[in-house]
């Protein structure tokens, strides 16, 4: 079967840097997205990798390693607005998006 | 750019009605809209495919005939509740992208369905 797997919850401090880890199992490889959703909201796009490596995007960065079926999304200099769930999802040889079940960021002050 | 809007934002309505709700691709075409549901603090789960011109492929565990969907033109897909139930209440969102590849899927607003 394919999975995706994140942590349910993670906590962290305005300022700070946290880094949310997906790992997956899936029927071929056509690339990862991370996407933000805040409580009642759509979710929005933040990055996409297909290539192993490290994407940079302003405070967030992305990186994937495709031998290891792994993920992270890294974000710097907390703020209050950060808290939200973040998904990992993947795209299999079927161009079929598989969704992990999401992180969801608590930022304290 | 790649803009997907989705009406309503909210719907209440009673037990037995039922409730229709757009998505259109404002900006670009979309060949394939998604439709998803996401209830309380659980992730999104996808209901079904939309395939303009053509029947929306549906996920197992999906009733086709609860849940109409018609996409009638490369920038519009609508999903019908029909006979709505408490249990029918959720988070609806559908989705589109401009392409395969590295083209990321692009949210609408997604509605709140009520059904009291």
């Amino acid at each position: 079967g394919q999975n995706i797997d994140q942590p349910t919850e993670m906590t962290a401090t305005e300022g700070a840097i946290v880094q949310i880890n997906c790992t997956y199992q899936t029927s071929g490889f056509n690339g990862l997205f991370w996407y933000q959703q805040h409580a009642g909201e759509a979710p929005t796009f933040l990055s996409y990798n297909v290539l192993d490596g490290l994407e940079e995007k302003g405070r967030f960065s992305s990186f994937l390693s495709r031998s290891k079926g792994y993920s992270y999304l890294l974000l710097k200099e907390l703020q209050m607005k950060d808290s939200a769930s973040y998904l990992c999802a993947v795209r299999d040889s079927n161009y079929q998006l598989i969704w992990g079940a999401g992180t969801k960021l608590i930022i304290k002050p | 750019g790649a803009v997907v809007s989705q009406h309503p934002s909210w719907v209440i309505c009673k037990s037995g009605t039922s409730v229709k709700i757009e998505c259109r691709s404002l900006d670009f075409q979309a060949t394939t809209m998604f439709w998803y549901r996401q209830f309380p603090k659980q992730s999104l789960m996808l209901m079904a495919t939309s395939n303009e011109g053509s029947k929306a492929t549906y996920e197992q565990g999906v009733e086709k005939d609860k849940f109409l969907i018609n996409h009638a033109s490369l920038t519009l897909s609508t999903l019908t509740v029909t006979s709505a139930h408490p249990e029918d209440s959720s988070f609806y969102i559908c989705s589109a992208t401009p392409g395969q590849g590295s083209s990321p899927l692009h949210f609408g607003n997604g509605t709140r369905l009520t059904v009291t």
